[in-house]
């Protein structure tokens, strides 16, 4: 079946250390996305893909950084420089061109803790 | 410029009650509408979606949504609610003929008592 893998689900980590999620989809979807969620927050746009090589920065980039070198995958590395990293991260994909609409499918999220 | 406003972080009915989840939005262009809901410590699922047809629209497990242009609203209601309905619920919008990413509210959590 299609979908969009997020791994590890639960992560935790010391200060100071960089840290890397993984996101892979199989829907051969050329878009993809990056959120924040934080209780009573709602969704917040870390940075997102529309193409292979290309990516632009969202509504909260600062401390984040992203690759996107296979249309399939769309690493996210939360580095020492996010003040505040502890959050529930979740990636995303949607359809590019005519058919597109703003629907996205979801991957089951990551957690990652700083101790 | 796009934005969605969820009013209610939290809304509590009683098992069999109606469900009225609130969702207004803001869009310079038309727009689309989405539901999403998401159950702990998992991604979101779509409940229904708005893409300029029918007014109501009908998505998943008995849950409809019915898009009012002059009163710029995308409610989310159920006739009937049950004890699985607990969870979080997003509202959000994209702008069609945009770039298409989507805005989200920020989320009400549907509490259900027996």
């Amino acid at each position: 079946d299609g979908g969009i893998t997020q791994s590890p689900k639960y992560l935790f980590r010391k200060e100071g250390q960089n840290v890397t999620l993984s996101c892979e989809q199989n829907l051969n979807h050329d878009a993809m996305y990056w959120y924040r969620q934080d209780p009573g927050q709602g969704l917040r746009l870390i940075y997102y893909s529309q193409i292979v090589n290309d990516f632009q920065k969202g509504d909260i980039a600062e401390g984040y950084s992203v690759s996107r070198e296979k249309k399939e995958s769309f690493p996210l590395t939360v580095t020492s420089a996010q003040k505040n990293p502890t959050a529930f991260y979740l990636c995303a994909s949607t359809r590019e061109g005519t058919v597109n609409t703003g629907e996205l499918f979801f991957g089951e999220g990551s957690r990652l803790t700083v101790l | 410029a796009q934005s969605v406003t969820q009013l209610g972080s939290h809304v509590s009915v009683s098992e069999g009650a109606l469900v009225l989840l609130r969702c207004n939005y803001s869009s310079s262009v038309p727009p689309y509408l989405f539901w999403y809901v998401q159950y702990p410590n998992q991604g979101l699922q779509l409940l229904l979606k708005y893409t300029s047809a029918a007014t109501l629209v009908k998505g998943i497990n008995g849950f409809e949504a019915e898009f009012k242009k002059s009163e710029t609203s995308f409610h989310l209601t159920k006739p009937s609610a049950h004890m699985s309905d607990a969870a979080e619920y997003f509202c959000a919008v994209s702008q069609s003929g945009g770039s298409y990413i989507p805005t989200f509210g920020r989320g009400t959590s549907l509490i259900v008592h027996p």
